[in-house]
């Protein structure tokens, strides 16, 4: 069964480094997203991604982020200058079609900031 | 606004039904879904429904819609150790999901 993948599994960074998270959506998807989950909080939305461009962002997603499908297969997250409070769970997700179908998710990335 | 609520926890013995329930605020939303999050792993979609219905069933999970009260619950039958886990209740919003805390499901032997 076709699922979504997401390298690293863990990342450790330094306050004010840069730091890239890579998914790999399902082949036939068309929309792209990140979430994001901070230690016993709830999941909430970054961005969501179509045809090469954001379609929609929270007020989370700020200046210091960017998101980039490099190529036909990965979908990425650069968090520009990382700062303490960017330590979560960052989730990928991709669907077919933006309401009319479910999103599937992939396993995260946990990013500790220090 | 946009905001979902759950209930944090849920004990329930193996064998029993469990019940898991969540209001949501956007009278909008055509898809609900519920997740679940397993230690350590990323959400699984276990089942959704669509706006225009108040029931579906998929084998052990009965999902109920009350859309008059923007209530939606998640029936787990004959629940196993292996339910254990966090359940999301979640809708969606012109293509973002909007999720609960979950309701963090204990399964005792």
């Amino acid at each position: 069964e076709p699922e979504v993948t997401q390298t690293p599994s863990h990342q450790v960074t330094q306050m004010g480094q840069e730091v890239i998270l890579r998914c790999v959506p399902i082949s036939n998807h068309l929309y792209f997203y990140w979430y994001r989950q901070i230690l016993g909080q709830k999941v909430e939305f970054l961005v969501s991604f179509y045809n090469n461009e954001i379609s929609e962002k929270s007020e989370i997603f700020d200046d210091q982020f960017s998101v980039e499908r490099p190529d036909g297969s990965n979908f990425t997250l650069k968090i520009r200058s990382t700062k303490l409070e960017d330590s979560a769970m960052y989730f990928c997700a991709s669907s077919e079609n933006r309401e009319l179908s479910e999103q599937y998710f992939g396993p995260g990335t946990r990013l500790t900031v220090t | 606004g946009e905001d979902v609520e759950q209930s944090l926890f849920l004990s329930v013995r193996e064998g029993d039904s469990s019940v898991i329930n969540c209001t949501y605020t956007d009278s909008s939303s055509t898809y609900l879904y519920w997740y679940k999050q397993e230690p350590g792993a990323g959400l699984q979609l276990l089942t959704y429904i669509f706006s225009n219905m108040d029931m579906k069933q998929d084998q052990r999970l009965t999902v109920l819609l009350n859309k008059k009260d923007k209530h939606l619950s998640l029936r787990i039958a004959d629940t196993q150790t292996g339910d254990s886990a966090i359940y999301f209740c979640a809708y969606n919003q012109g293509g973002k999901l909007i999720f609960g805390q979950g309701t963090e499901l204990s399964v005792k032997p």
